[in-house]
């Protein structure tokens, strides 16, 4: 069975700070990974990775994907409270054009 | 968001009453899903559509029907809905491209009294 896990489940930092958020793997097939925000609505996109070692860059949020240890990382710099939201990562298996996601980071900066 | 609506936005209902809700969508997209979300769960998938009167179930389906007779239009519905299915329910559209490609809806909140 498919399985995506993202650590921490929750995050309290301050304005300012750096947060790295985690998100490990297990899909059989694996074809792409991919980032979400939300903020009390629907998902919005954020990254796609497909290729291990590759950043991929937004501004203050990077993200790199590590196909090896089946497992990625988001990167957020000089967090503000407008990144306050529901971070959603999703794996896609290379069969089926299904998304399995993690149950998120929900990501609290404080003023 | 553009090119997908869900109806209602927001429902209560009583135990054990059927509810229906509704994805349509403007894109011409042979994906269609339905996800429910929940705290400390993400999003859990409940049914997908890859066609006209082509469905199949995802991982949470007991206690849920589906049906698309055109390709605009993904319903869901509860058959006899329970207190363990208020959720914010989800639907998404996917061209086949990728996934990228996924657009979701605005979700609708159900409380099942």
């Amino acid at each position: 069975e498919d399985k995506v896990v993202q650590s921490p489940l929750s995050l309290v930092v301050h304005e300012g700070d750096t947060v790295t958020l985690n998100c490990s793997y297990e899909v059989t097939n694996f074809r792409s990974l991919l980032w979400y925000k939300q903020e009390k609505k629907a998902p919005t996109f954020l990254f796609m990775l497909t290729s291990s070692g590759i950043e991929k860059k937004s501004g203050r949020l990077s993200s790199i994907l590590d196909k090896k240890e089946l497992s990625s990382i988001l990167n957020i710099t000089a967090t503000q409270t407008g990144d306050s939201a529901i971070y959603l990562c999703a794996v896609e298996a290379e069969y089926g054009n299904k998304l399995v996601f993690g149950a998120g980071t929900i990501l609290r900066v404080k003023s | 968001d553009a090119g997908i609506t869900q109806s209602p936005r927001h429902k209560v209902t009583e135990t054990g009453t059927p509810v229906t809700l509704r994805c349509h969508q403007t894109e011409n997209h042979r994906y269609m899903y339905w996800y429910r979300q929940d705290p400390g769960h993400g999003l859990r998938l409940i049914h997908y559509s890859y066609g006209v009167k082509d469905t199949d179930k995802g991982e949470v389906s007991d206690g849920y029907s589906v049906s698309r007779s055109k390709t605009e239009d993904f319903l869901l519905t509860l058959e006899s809905a329970t207190s363990s299915q208020t959720s914010v329910y989800f639907c998404a559209i996917n061209s086949g491209q990728g996934a990228i490609g996924y657009t979701f809806g605005s979700g609708t909140r159900l409380t099942v009294v």
